[in-house]
């Protein structure tokens, strides 16, 4: 079965503190790999696709990489406009997207 | 551009009655998709429209019907809603069918069925 798990559920971080996020997956066919951030209240926002291993992209405090079974976001430095649950989904073959839970970042100046 | 535009914002309804959830998209896209958002379980896909005339089944599709009206246009129908259906529902739009096609997300509808 295909699954997407990410870790922590949630993560508290004062406003300078980094740390990364987990995106782990266990599918039958990796086609891209999709972070995105969600607000409260609001759709998810894109952030980045990964397709292959050993892949990084990085935009302002973040940065995705992707292994054959995860993906990490690193936060360098958050501020507290960076607050906001971060999704992960994988594309199947098919043309399914799967998404993990998500994780609920909170920056505290 | 609007982007992706979802009606109504809020619902409320009562075991077994129907209602259809608007989802329009001013971008030209070519996919669209219907998600449901509960707490802890992430988005699960409902059903998609991969082009204009098509649509399939996703991971929970059961309860639900799906309309590809136009390009712009894809609504979602809740034939006889169960509380198991209160959810917040996000409609979605994708260039196309390429992996790097990323998707963009409307506003959402909260629904809430006594």
């Amino acid at each position: 079965e295909d699954q997407v798990t990410q870790s922590p559920e949630a993560l508290r971080l004062q406003e300078g503190e980094s740390s990364s996020l987990n995106c782990s997956y266990t599918v039958s066919g990796l086609r891209g790999l999709f972070w995105y951030r969600q607000d409260p209240g609001k759709g998810p926002e894109f952030l980045f696709t990964l397709y292959s291993a050993g892949e990084e992209k990085e935009k302002e405090r973040l940065k995705a990489t992707l292994t054959k079974k995860e993906s990490f976001l690193h936060i360098t430095a958050p501020k507290p406009e960076d607050s906001a649950t971060y999704l992960c989904a994988v594309l199947l073959p098919g043309q399914n997207f799967v998404f993990g839970p998500g994780t609920r970042l909170s920056v505290l100046p | 551009n609007a982007g992706v535009t979802q009606t109504p914002k809020f619902q409320v309804l009562k075991t077994g009655q129907s209602m259809t959830l608007q989802c329009a998209q001013d971008m030209n896209h070519n996919s669209m998709y219907w998600y449901r958002q509960d707490p802890g379980m992430g988005l699960r896909l409902i059903y998609y429209s991969a082009s204009e005339g098509t649509t399939d089944k996703g991971e929970v599709p059961n309860g639900y019907n799906v309309s590809r009206l136009n390009k712009r246009e894809f609504s979602l129908r809740l034939e006889s809603a169960a509380p198991s259906q209160t959810s917040v529902y996000f409609c979605a739009s994708r260039p196309g069918l390429r992996s790097y096609n990323e998707q963009f997300f409307g506003p959402g509808t909260r629904l809430t069925v006594l």
